[in-house]
């Protein structure tokens, strides 16, 4: 079992639906969250992260914490076009190096216009 | 503008070659990393350094080496032993107190 699980893609959503994006993890010491976005061929780039239990949000991006559960979810509102991209969850754990994250391989998700 | 750089952007090797990536950032971070990718899969770590003159192993530094002389600078050498060196390599930092990761734009390597 990995360490930190994303659902397979690729997702395939209509422009303006909700998008959601799940991650699982196995270290119970996990204590921050992270979501990445990634533009082929490009380096990822921060969109959320989130510590606490329950739910951030952030513009058109909510990000929900379940530790009881061991999962993480990124919902995306009215998507567009321009939110077509690789998404990388990643985890940081109590039991490792405080700063260093865990990633997950990814969902690529594109918005249909 | 604090950042990350990353150089070259696109290095070609020859089988045998040793090629040296070069990352250094003026974020005044602490913690710098390197990541290798290969297409549609996600990040895999080779080493990280949380203070100069210190550095740890990830889980693929075979056939790699780093340095970390200034807190600015972290190389990643890409020796002859690495086998099957082509993909997208990515150096990132954070300050320890921060745990956000922030990447420099990668090299994208390819072995000849």
């Amino acid at each position: 079992q990995k360490e930190v699980e994303q659902n397979s893609g690729p997702l395939s959503v209509p422009e303006g639906a909700i998008a959601s994006l799940n991650c699982t993890y196995s270290d119970r010491g996990s204590q921050s969250f992270f979501w990445y976005r990634q533009y082929s061929g490009k380096s990822p780039e921060l969109i959320m992260f989130i510590y606490s239990n329950g739910d951030k949000e952030d513009g058109r991006f909510t990000a929900q914490l379940n530790k009881a559960s061991q999962y993480v979810s990124l919902l995306i509102r009215d998507s567009q076009p321009s939110d077509s991209a690789t998404y990388l969850c990643a985890v940081n754990s109590l039991n490792t190096n405080a700063g260093k994250s865990t990633f997950g391989d990814g969902t690529t998700l594109t918005v249909k216009p | 503008d604090g950042g990350i750089t990353q150089s070259p952007k696109y290095l070609f090797r020859k089988e045998g070659q040793n090629v040296t990536l070069s990352c250094e950032q003026n974020l005044n971070h602490d913690a710098m990393y390197w990541y290798r990718q290969d297409p549609g899969q996600g990040l895999r770590l080779i080493y990280y350094s949380q203070i100069v003159n210190d550095f740890q192993k990830g889980d693929i530094a075979e056939g790699y080496s780093v340095s970390r002389e200034k807190k600015e600078s972290f190389p990643l050498t890409v020796t002859s032993a690495q086998k099957n060196p082509t993909a997208f390599y990515l150096c990132a930092s954070n300050g320890l107190a921060n745990n956000e990761q922030f990447f420099g734009p990668g090299t994208r390597l390819t072995v000849l």
